[in-house]
């Protein structure tokens, strides 16, 4: 059974461009969950999806967004990058709603100069 | 409202000797509670989970935790530290909330491994 897949693994932008990240969860799962980590503050939660519909939502500012496909594929856009959104972007897919288990994709590390 | 606190940023030990990785919860319902593992440049895994079934709890790799409802803390232990087991360790608590399921992550703990 193939894992949590996050494309691209590294990318580098400048300030004020766009990025979006994509997460292909394990076959079945329809919970998809993105998280944003850094050194100094840690791990932090952005969104979480369930059968396409946002049902939880982090507080960070309203440039990062996402969605999800019908195939429970998620992706998250961030607009008019920021240095400090330089990060590690986990995301996560659960098999049952009330997320019990998560299991993590490799990350996409995002660099913004 | 719910959090974690991790109650060590770093934690080393010698290979072979015993593990101890502290961490304290508050939650207004019943949560659920886990220990993540991360290795460098990876993702996270799940090393064990605690969701309102025996206390204590056995993972993989050799480690387990003891939920403690009066103390309210949720501790990650393992008899015998080996090298590999360097990495990140972060304790999750999931618990429901109005908006519906929250996750909540401690701050982290790095575990160094001496030979």
């Amino acid at each position: 059974k193939a894992g949590v897949t996050q494309t691209p693994r590294y990318l580098i932008k400048t300030r004020g461009q766009q990025v979006t990240l994509s997460c292909s969860p394990i076959s079945g799962h329809r919970s998809v969950s993105w998280y944003q980590q850094t050194p100094g503050q840690g791990l932090q939660f952005l969104f979480e999806y369930f059968s396409e519909t946002q049902r939880n939502k982090g507080n960070f500012p309203g440039r990062f967004s996402g969605r999800q496909f019908s195939n429970s594929r998620s992706e998250m856009n961030v607009s008019t990058l920021e240095l400090g959104d330089s990060a590690l972007y986990l995301c996560a897919s659960a098999g049952r709603p009330e997320l019990v288990e998560l299991f993590f994709g490799e990350g996409s590390r995002l660099t913004v100069l | 409202a719910q959090s974690v606190t991790q109650l060590d940023s770093h934690v080393s030990v010698s290979e072979g000797t015993p593990v101890l990785l502290r961490c304290n919860y508050s939650s207004s319902y019943s949560p659920s509670l886990f220990w993540y593992v991360q290795h460098p440049n990876k993702g996270l895994q799940l090393l064990l989970k605690y969701t309102s079934a025996a206390t204590l709890v056995k993972g993989i790799n050799g480690f387990e935790a003891e939920f403690k409802k009066s103390e309210t803390s949720f501790h990650l232990t393992k008899p015998s530290a080996h090298m590999s087991d360097a990495a990140e360790y972060f304790c999750v608590v999931s618990s429901l909330s109005n908006s519906g399921y929250a996750l909540n992550f401690g701050k982290g703990t790095s575990l160094l491994v001496t030979p």
